[in-house]
């Protein structure tokens, strides 16, 4: 059972707007900053965002997200069907947990 | 360019000792963090541990704890992760990872392309 809370699957048509939430504690979430991570079939996972809602150089600015309390949001706008792949949420913790903490995961389709 | 490029895929038996590698080029190694994160087949990530390898201080993650090794040898800029004996639970992919920090935050800026461990009699 993973420390951050994903839905396990997500999906959307071409050009929808999806979200992906993100469950945490104050000991996590809380009261660090979030990342998530893009992973395609078959490769190793990729930063999409970082300290909450900064995209890396190179990551469409369709990506987006967001922080409130203990929570955190994934935002993909103009969903197209290369952004089918498996999303984490991930937080430094400062529990005995150790420094970074991840979600389940949630596998979006593209339909 | 950041290149983090992992060992090749390994089978092994329960009981056998094995060392994966992760040698990091493009950047200075001692100067960023190497994390080692588990993927069991059809699951999620998993966060192992760290090294600093400008020191080699590492902390694990309690799951982990006691059953891997993290060290690194920075004159050839390169982190490993071992286990003394496999069972067939490490059967995963493994993925190493540089950490970066921009304004107090820090994540898994760079990552392995992953080394597939198989433990099966």
């Amino acid at each position: 059972q993973s420390v951050l809370t994903q839905p396990p699957s997500a999906s959307g048509t071409p050009g929808q707007r999806v979200t992906i939430s993100c469950s945490g504690s104050s000991s996590n979430i809380g009261s660090n900053t979030v990342n998530w991570y893009q992973q395609l079939p078959g490769t190793a996972p990729k930063l999409l965002i970082y300290s909450n809602n900064q995209r890396p150089s190179g990551v469409p600015d369709r990506f987006s997200g967001s922080k409130s309390g203990t929570s955190a949001s994934l935002a993909i706008s103009g969903l197209q069907s290369e952004d089918e792949a498996d999303y984490y949420c991930a937080a430094w913790d400062d529990s005995l947990n150790g420094p970074w903490v991840f979600g389940g995961g949630t596998k979006l389709t593209v339909l | 360019e950041v290149q983090l490029v992992q060992s090749g895929a390994e089978v092994k038996k329960p009981g056998e000792s094995l060392r994966i590698s992760c040698k990091g080029s493009g950047y200075s190694f001692t100067s960023y963090w190497i994390s080692w994160v588990r993927q069991m087949p059809g699951k999620g990530l998993e966060w192992m541990g760290r090294i600093d390898p400008s020191d080699s201080y590492t902390n694990y993650s309690p799951s982990f704890q006691g059953h891997v090794t993290i060290s690194a040898d920075k004159s050839i800029s390169t982190a490993y992760l071992q286990w003394s004996s496999l069972k067939a639970s490490d059967t995963a992919m493994y993925y190493c990872a540089r950490r970066a920090c921009s304004g107090g935050s820090c994540y898994l800026q760079h990552w392995g392309q992953g080394t597939l461990v198989t433990v099966s009699s």
